[in-house]
């Protein structure tokens, strides 16, 4: 299994809404990612973990919260988001940066 | 100073030509780097990785020139499917857990 699943692949939620974004690899890659992609843009970084362990939080709102509840298990939950947040939400998986990432297809969120 | 530049292009190129894009970044002390490929409304995926004695993946080529801080790729014969954003990657060093992804290079192969 050498993929990253990511779910749901469309959302789209009000500014009272919870939800909760969730990622998937059984690669065992110890090294797991969560990003924000906007049109046109690069991938911006948001979380890292390490071996389950939050070890980067790019200064991101809190309105976002990771949660890494097993090695092969990511989730990113969603509260009071503002319609700047609508973008593609990348998760990614790797054995250590030096051996680049494996991203998921992403979800796409709107927020209305 | 970005600490991964590169020309957001768009590059349009016909069918069969070859085509060079160049990246640059900040930290010398940079250890890894990559070329990730972005078609329009997907995920970026893993081109190929980019080794200091350069290396090749059929059509494609990658250096990497430590001295000039700066990485290349090269397509030979473009098809049409090579249309989509190239992503210059560099594991700054001091980052060990992250990626720094460039702004992308559009290239366009057309007919």
């Amino acid at each position: 299994d050498t993929e990253v699943t990511q779910t749901p692949k469309h959302l789209v939620m009000g500014m009272t809404n919870k939800k909760s974004l969730k990622c998937e690899q059984h690669m065992g890659h110890r090294a797991m990612y969560w990003y924000k992609q906007k049109a046109k843009k690069p991938p911006e970084l948001m979380f890292v973990y390490s071996y389950e362990k939050l070890s980067i939080n790019e200064s991101v709102p809190s309105r976002f919260s990771p949660e890494c509840p097993n090695s092969s298990l990511l989730n990113l939950h969603l509260h009071a988001l503002q319609p700047e947040d609508s973008a593609l939400y990348l998760c990614a998986s790797s054995r250590g940066a030096n051996y680049g990432y494996t991203f998921g297809s992403g979800t796409r969120l709107t927020v209305v | 100073r970005k600490e991964v530049e590169q020309d957001p292009g768009p590059f349009n190129v016909p069918e069969g030509a070859t085509v060079a894009f160049n990246c640059t970044y900040s930290n010398s002390a940079s250890q890894s780097f990559f070329w990730y490929r972005q078609d329009c409304r997907k995920e970026p995926k893993l081109l190929m990785s980019v080794y200091s004695s350069g290396n090749e993946d059929g059509r494609f080529t990658a250096q990497l020139n430590r001295a000039s801080q700066y990485i290349s790729l090269l397509i030979r014969d473009s098809k049409l499917s090579d249309s989509a954003t190239y992503l210059c990657v560099v594991n700054m060093a001091g980052t060990a857990s992250k990626l720094t992804f460039g702004t992308g290079t559009r290239l366009q192969v057309t007919l």
